[in-house]
This record gives structure tokens, sequence and C-alpha cells, in this order.
């Protein structure tokens, strides 16, 4: 099993849905990123998570340490926001380990 | 132009064959990382470095050597290359281990082919 899986593996949705991605982990972390890869294959960073819940513009992120999980929310999907979606779970000594990914495809 | 910078971005090289990839960023970050992304497995941390002279290994280390001998670079070499190691190479950079500033920045990207 690995220690984080994604979920849904891909998504496809229409443009204005609210969209959710999840991520569980099974290990002991000090925080959680959630990343983006667009199809040209450069990644950017969204989140850098500890605990609560963070948002920029439609993007929202929030994590449970208790129950070792977290979700990406976009409201009002676009076109542009097809991409890949990494959740990245960092442990104490800057060990990093990656989810899958979730591929999301946004239809006009 | 500030930022972080990977060379070269596509390399194409024989089994045996030493290969370094070059990482470069300009704003003095103290921690600098290898990534490789494969199908099926996602990215994973080949080697990081703290700072300049300190170097540590990640999940997939064997074949591959790197160095700091200065904070804005950190290069990555396969002494020896097998095809297990064709690959897209990342390098990336933040500024604290663990804090508000601990976001990561990640360079474009370096897709290299053992044949």
């Amino acid at each position: 099993k690995n220690e984080v899986e994604q979920s849904p593996q891909n998504l496809t949705a229409q443009e204005g849905e609210f969209i959710t991605i999840n991520c569980s982990y099974s290990v002991g972390i000090s925080a959680l990123h959630w990343l983006q890869q667009h199809p040209g294959g450069g990644i950017v960073s969204l989140f850098m998570l500890s605990s609560g819940k963070k948002k920029h513009g439609r993007l929202i992120a929030t994590i449970n340490i208790q129950e070792k999980h977290s979700s990406l929310h976009i409201t009002a999907s676009h076109p542009r926001d097809s991409a890949v979606y990494i959740c990245a779970v960092e442990g104490y000594n800057n060990d990093m380990r990656f989810g899958a990914g979730t591929r999301l495809t946004v239809k006009p | 132009d500030a930022g972080i910078t990977q060379s070269p971005r596509y390399k194409i090289t024989e089994t045996g064959r030493q290969v370094t990839l070059m990482c470069h960023q300009t704003w003095s970050h103290s921690y600098m990382f290898w990534y490789r992304q494969d199908l099926g497995h996602g990215l994973r941390l080949i080697y990081y470095s703290a700072a300049a002279d300190i170097t540590d290994k990640g999940e997939v280390p064997d074949g591959y050597v790197v160095s700091r001998s200065k904070t804005e670079n950190f290069p990555l070499t396969l002494e020896s290359a097998t095809r297990s190691q064709t690959s897209v190479y990342f390098c990336a950079s933040r500024q604290d281990s663990v804090s508000n500033t601990g976001e990561l920045f990640f360079g474009e990207g370096s897709r290299l082919t053992v044949l």
C-alpha cells in the first residue's frame, strides 16, 4: 500500500462545477503539499499545510491531521484548471512522499 | 533571469556514459532537491541538500551522485547511466524546512533517455 493515496485517479468535470480531490496518508508528517502539474510538464506549488485550511482564489485546501486526510477543492472550475494535481507529504527530515496524482479535465 | 533553471532540458545518452544534469537557482534558497518522475511511480526524491556542502540521500539514490559546492548550484551526476534511469528529472528549491516559507519551487524538468 502506498504511503500517499489520492482519489480519484482521473476526474472529468464540466466548466463551473465544484471539484474535490482527496489525499490520504499513512505516515506522520510535518506538512502536506498540493502541487499542480500542467500538460507541458511544469510543476507549481499550490499550498503547503500543516493544519486547518488555506484558500487562494478559487482553490481551497484542508487537512485533518487526526484522520490523516487532506482535500483540495476547486470552485467554479474552468478549462484552464485542467492539469494533474499531486499531493505530497513531508516527514521531519525533508523526505517527501508523493501521491500518484489526479488528472483533472474540465470541459467547456 | 531570476528563478530555478535546469539544463539540459532534453538529453539522449548511451548505457554506461556519465551524464550531469545541472540545476541553478537565483534566490539563495537553503534547500535544494532532485526528484525523478516515472509513470506508475510518481515523483521520488533522489537526493537533497540543506546547505552548501551538505547533502543527504532520498528514497532512490543508487546510481546518482550530487554535490553542492555553491548555494546556487546542485548538479546531479549519473556516473554510469543505465536504461532504468530513463526518466524526467526535476530540481526544486525552498527557503526553509518546515515553516511558512517552505513552499517548493520547481525547475522545468530534464527529460533523460538512456539507450
